[in-house]
């Protein structure tokens, strides 16, 4: 089935030590988004990607970093993580193009910070 | 901009009693409306959406929604719950063109009791 994976499911990692999550497709979009969510919350858009085009939201953290090496691809860095960063991390998809697609997420990545 | 308002925090409903999930949006120009669920440590899976065309629209898990325009809400409801429904509901609006960003409400929490 074509699937958005993310991996790990779980991550824990130091104050201030950086760490990258990743999330792959295999639906061919041509959008990937990464999203912030933390407990009992919405989830928040960090930034997205059109084919190689970026796009940051404005209260995006400049620790937050993002790469995308091709088409099925994206990862999440976090340059120097605090405790605030301790979030559930989820990537999606979504091709521009057929406007009326849902975005599909994967599961997701939690991430803590010790 | 848009805006989305979930109404009810938490929702606690009796096994195969009807249920309704509120939601109102906000927006300037025309928007796409859409539910997803969120079971625990898991993605957001899209429920149902609504485009165009029919008010009333129907979704996977005997999940329905209607379209209300002049009342700018697109409340969720199922006629019989499961224990199986227990998870958080977000409601998202996207506008028709343009990016393709998802504004979601805050979330409704949907606890079924037996």
């Amino acid at each position: 089935d074509a699937m958005v994976i993310q991996n790990p499911r779980y991550q824990v990692t130091q104050f201030g030590k950086p760490v990258t999550l990743s999330c792959s497709q295999t639906l061919n979009h041509n959008v990937m988004y990464w999203y912030q969510q933390k407990s009992s919350q919405a989830p928040k858009l960090l930034f997205h990607y059109y084919d190689k085009d970026f796009n940051n939201e404005a209260d995006t953290p400049d620790n937050f970093q993002s790469r995308r090496p091709n088409t099925s691809f994206c990862f999440l860095d976090i340059r120097s993580p605090g405790l605030g960063d301790a979030a559930m991390y989820l990537c999606a998809t979504s091709y521009l193009g057929h406007s009326n697609q849902p975005q599909h997420f994967g599961d997701g990545t939690r991430l803590s910070i010790l | 901009a848009q805006s989305v308002t979930q109404l009810d925090s938490q929702v606690p409903v009796f096994e195969e009693a009807p249920v309704e999930l509120r939601c109102n949006y906000s927006s300037s120009v025309s928007v796409y409306l859409f539910w997803y669920v969120q079971y625990p440590n898991q993605g957001l899976q899209l429920l149902l959406k609504y485009l165009s065309g029919s008010t009333l629209v129907k979704g996977i898990n005997g999940f329905e929604a209607e379209f209300n325009k002049s009342q700018t809400s697109f409340h969720l409801r199922k006629p019989s719950v499961h224990i199986s429904d227990t998870a958080e509901y977000f409601c998202a609006v996207r506008i028709i063109q343009g990016a393709q960003k998802l504004v979601f409400g805050q979330g409704t929490r949907l606890t079924i009791n037996p």
